[in-house]
């Protein structure tokens, strides 16, 4: 059964560096989202992706975050400079042709530890 | 903007027993879908079922189903014959028909099996 899958399963980083957090969605899914899950709390909307750009994004989803497709099956997130309240899970997700509302599937999320 | 809320931070239930989770939500949206999603201790979002509003009939999936109260804006989930293996994090969440993909996640309910 196809899934979306997530690279690295666990990173750390120093305050201030740069991050990137690789997806590869489902192959025929044309839908990419991010979300993030701070531990203990509620999973979170960042953004979702659409036809090589974003569709919506959340307050939280400022400057310091990015998001790219850079070739046919890959689905980045880039925190330029990170901040500790970044430490959280990231989970990428992906969902098929007619658009968010439609079952949206789940990696197995980027657990990211900021010191 | 559209909420959802899970009362039941934990919940236990003995092994073969039937357990339900509770959910209600509030939406200005006439049409919308909700899901359920388990969340092992690996801390993947596996989805468990989903409901789209317009249907009446309670969605169904294996042991797993749902108490669908449009009027009442309740979505509560029903685990028939629990096993170890359903020990997770549950989070209830929505969607509104024509979103851009921004799923709306409760708190989540921490259940627990015992043997």
């Amino acid at each position: 059964e196809p899934e979306v899958t997530q690279t690295p399963s666990h990173q750390v980083t120093q305050m201030g560096q740069e991050v990137i957090l690789r997806c590869v969605p489902i192959s025929n899914h044309l839908y990419f989202y991010w979300y993030r899950q701070i531990l203990g709390q509620k999973v979170e909307f960042l953004v979702s992706f659409y036809n090589n750009e974003i569709s919506e994004k959340s307050e939280i989803f400022d400057d310091q975050f990015s998001v790219e497709r850079p070739d046919g099956s890959n689905f980045t997130l880039k925190i330029r400079s990170t901040k500790l309240e970044d430490s959280a899970m990231y989970f990428c997700a992906s969902s098929g042709t007619s658009g968010g509302e439609e079952t949206q599937y789940f990696g197995p999320g980027t657990r990211l530890l900021v010191l | 903007a559209q909420t959802v809320t899970q009362s039941q931070p934990e919940m236990s239930v003995q092994e073969a027993e039937t357990v339900t989770l509770s959910c209600t939500y509030d939406t200005s949206e006439s049409d919308y879908y909700l899901f359920w999603y388990k969340q092992p201790p690996s801390r993947q979002m596996i989805l468990v079922i989903r409901q789209e509003a317009y249907k009446q009939q309670n969605a169904t999936e294996n042991r797993f189903s749902v108490n669908f109260q449009k009027a009442a804006k309740s979505f509560s989930l029903k685990i028939s014959d629990s096993q170890l293996g359903d020990a997770a994090m549950y989070f209830c969440a929505s969607i509104p028909r024509g979103s851009q993909g921004n799923l709306i996640f409760g708190k989540g309910t921490k259940l627990s099996v015992k043997p």
